[in-house]
């Protein structure tokens, strides 16, 4: 079972430059979210999305962009890389039920230069 | 104040011995409760959903407070292989909130 996946899984990138995250579940999730996570600061959730075509702010949403053409799919886009962008991100999915538990991908290593 | 905090640790406890962690968390209109584990260089993984009435499954118990906005999570007889990071989720209306996470060493 595949459940989440995030493509890349490690990338180095100069500043300024752009790139985009692919989350990818096969679990027919409704909610998916974006987190990155850095030493001591926790999971910080930069956005999420309730269902297809939706997309909502986080805590940390500035310098990334987000879409859910399909509801499979949940892409983060970093527009203009910046060296405190270096972190590991983590996509993670779940039913839109409350109890429900979110699963996630084995996280994309992002180091900014 | 954050909305879920947790005591960073690390805990270093024994093989054999009890340990308990605490998450606080902030919005009283929170819906679930959770426990995830995380290993080095991991993705968090599920450990258990925490219940008002609360809830045990082997040597792990998980307890919520509403009352005092707490949710704790009781490790029984520590093993090596419980070495990890633990942490706390809140759902509320849509988003999941996390703690930072409680290290947990076990030693021999």
């Amino acid at each position: 079972n595949a459940g989440v996946t995030q493509t890349p899984k490690f990338r180095v990138l100069k500043t300024g430059q752009s790139m985009t995250l692919l989350c990818a579940q096969d679990m027919n999730h409704e909610y998916m979210y974006w987190y990155r996570q850095d030493p001591g600061m926790g999971l910080r959730l930069i956005h999420y999305s309730v269902g297809e075509g939706t997309t909502a702010k986080g805590e940390v949403p500035d310098g990334y962009n987000v879409s859910r053409l399909k509801k499979q799919n949940f892409l983060l886009g970093l527009e203009s890389a910046a060296p405190s962008q270096t972190s590991v991100y983590f996509c993670a999915s779940s039913f839109g039920a409350t109890r429900a538990e979110a699963f996630f991908g084995q996280g994309t290593r992002l180091t900014v230069v | 104040r954050k909305e879920v905090e947790q005591d960073p640790g690390p805990f270093n406890v024994p093989e054999g011995a009890t340990v308990a962690f605490n998450c606080t968390y902030s919005n009283s209109a929170s819906q679930s409760f959770f426990w995830y584990r995380q290993d080095c260089r991991k993705e968090p993984k599920l450990l258990m959903s925490v219940y008002s009435s609360g809830n045990e499954d082997g040597r792990f118990t998980a307890q919520l407070n509403r009352a005092s906005q707490y949710i704790s999570l009781l490790i029984r007889d520590s093993k090596l292989s419980d070495s990890a990071t633990y942490l706390c989720a809140v759902k509320g209306y849509q988003k999941v909130t996390f703690g930072t996470g409680t290290k947990l060493q076990v030693i021999p």
